[in-house]
């Protein structure tokens, strides 16, 4: 299903550096979401948009950043890699809030090391 | 401590053979909602059931949600390999989303 899609969809940096990552959407929902995926902690909201300029922090915001300056572009940024957060990044839409009932569209990941 | 608990966390089956998986909370959620992950994919949602006792099927799968809304299974009738997946549950409960960590089922041919 294209109606997401995030790029990378592998990437390897090193300590200290920025990484941004990119989520693209062609459904025109008004929610987009970023987790990380980890063995042992299932999965963990990063950040989160529900609409364009609007952003909140999840439970695992720390050392992330988000910009969503367009309905179809959601936008993550590690501002100086760490070792800790060599994980696998989905991104999800949703066309209303999930306390409503809606289901994630999940994209297919980056999976991103950190060296 | 995961606020939704799912059990069991591997189910390794041949292939025909019934099973069921739990999600088992003590909150109560407002809705909850079943997920299938293959390897390499993000999650796909299988259903979304919203009423306690509420039964929905799905071809070979059938998903139940409690009476009390702080549980729920799902059942595989004649597993298929096809089937193999991480099964995920998640809802909303007091204003917060919340994923299970997960049940990973292997069928074999």
């Amino acid at each position: 299903d294209a109606g997401i899609t995030q790029s990378p969809r592998h990437k390897v940096t090193e300590t200290g550096t920025p990484v941004t990552l990119r989520c693209h959407q062609t459904e025109n929902h008004r929610y987009m979401y970023w987790y990380r995926q980890d063995p042992g902690h299932g999965l963990r909201l990063i950040h989160y948009s529900y609409g364009v300029k609007d952003t909140d922090k999840g439970e695992v915001s720390d050392g992330y950043s988000v910009s969503r300056s367009k309905t179809e572009d959601f936008l993550l940024t590690l501002e100086s890699a760490t070792s800790s957060q060599t994980s696998v990044y989905f991104c999800a839409i949703s066309e209303a809030g999930v306390r409503d009932g809606y289901g994630y569209t999940f994209g297919s990941g980056t999976r991103l090391t950190v060296v | 401590t995961q606020l939704l608990e799912q059990s069991p966390q591997f189910l390794s089956i041949q292939e025909g053979e019934n099973l069921t998986v739990y999600c088992n909370s003590s909150s109560v959620f407002s809705s909850l909602q079943w997920y299938r992950q293959e390897p390499g994919e993000g999650p796909v949602l299988l259903v979304t059931v919203v009423t306690g006792g509420e039964v929905k099927k799905l071809k070979r799968l059938t998903f139940q949600f409690g009476d009390a809304r702080k549980d729920s299974s799902l059942h595989i009738t004649a597993a298929q390999p096809g089937d193999t997946g991480l099964y995920l549950c998640a809802g909303e409960s007091f204003n917060k989303f919340y994923f299970g960590s997960g049940t990973k089922l292997n069928v074999k041919p």
